[in-house]
């Protein structure tokens, strides 16, 4: 059962247009991270949040997680083609089972064409 | 500083041989774990090790044994390999922030069972 749902599966995109990713679930987590990875790479941490409502920036990403803990979004602005990759979010320490380990979602293929 | 390292990178088993999937960190990270990745499941957990001396099952524990040997060592251990078991294997380690596990992971074990 995956407790994390990623929209879309996949995004085929021209460079210079913006997208946004989704990331639902209906447990609460106590912080959602957000990962790169590339083919043949394991994946990258970009960001965490953990504050209902909290919004970080990285360069052209922007990372929001929802007022109840429970879902989070990915923005990128202007992507380029070093953009493409694997995006997973990962939602850490359920609240209803105290587990000390991160569920990912089954993530998002980003290609970026020139 | 390696990070999070695997070995081997690749390798081919036949159904009902065994073998052990080493995974090593330099980071002092008290937590690892490991995950196997299949296309469209994003990353599913194997087992996990909160700290030297302790191991839990996650969400796919069958067919599968692990050994923290120390800090620094998490080992992945198939008895007898299955056809089901051909997946791309994922180590990471993690220091637990104020209840914030980020994972750093290592570059993967891709395996084929034959």
């Amino acid at each position: 059962t995956q407790l994390l749902k990623q929209s879309p599966q996949f995004l085929s995109i021209q460079e210079g247009e913006n997208l946004t990713v989704y990331c639902n679930s209906s447990s609460v987590f106590s912080s959602l991270q957000w990962y790169r990875q590339e083919p043949g790479e394991g994946p990258v941490l970009l960001v965490t949040v953990v504050t209902g409502g909290e919004v970080k920036k990285l360069k052209r990403l922007t990372f929001q997680f929802g007022d109840a803990r429970k879902d989070s979004s990915l923005h990128i602005t202007a992507a380029q083609p070093g953009d493409t990759g694997l995006y997973l979010c990962a939602g850490g320490g359920q609240w209803d089972t105290g587990r000390r380990a991160l569920t990912f979602g089954s993530g998002t293929r980003l290609q970026v064409q020139p | 500083n390696a990070g999070v390292t695997q070995t081997p990178k690749f390798q081919v088993l036949k159904t009902g041989q065994s073998m052990t999937l080493q995974c090593a960190q330099d980071m002092n990270h008290n937590s690892m774990y490991w995950y196997r990745q299949d296309p469209g499941m994003g990353l599913r957990l194997i087992y996990y090790s909160a700290s030297e001396g302790t191991t839990d099952k996650g969400e796919v524990p069958n067919g599968y044994n692990v050994s923290r040997l120390n800090k620094r060592e998490f080992s992945l251990r198939l008895e007898s390999a299955a056809p089901s078991q051909t997946s791309v294997y994922f180590c990471a380690s993690s220091e637990a922030a104020g209840g914030i596990y980020e994972q750093y992971f290592g570059p993967g074990t891709r395996l084929t069972v034959t």
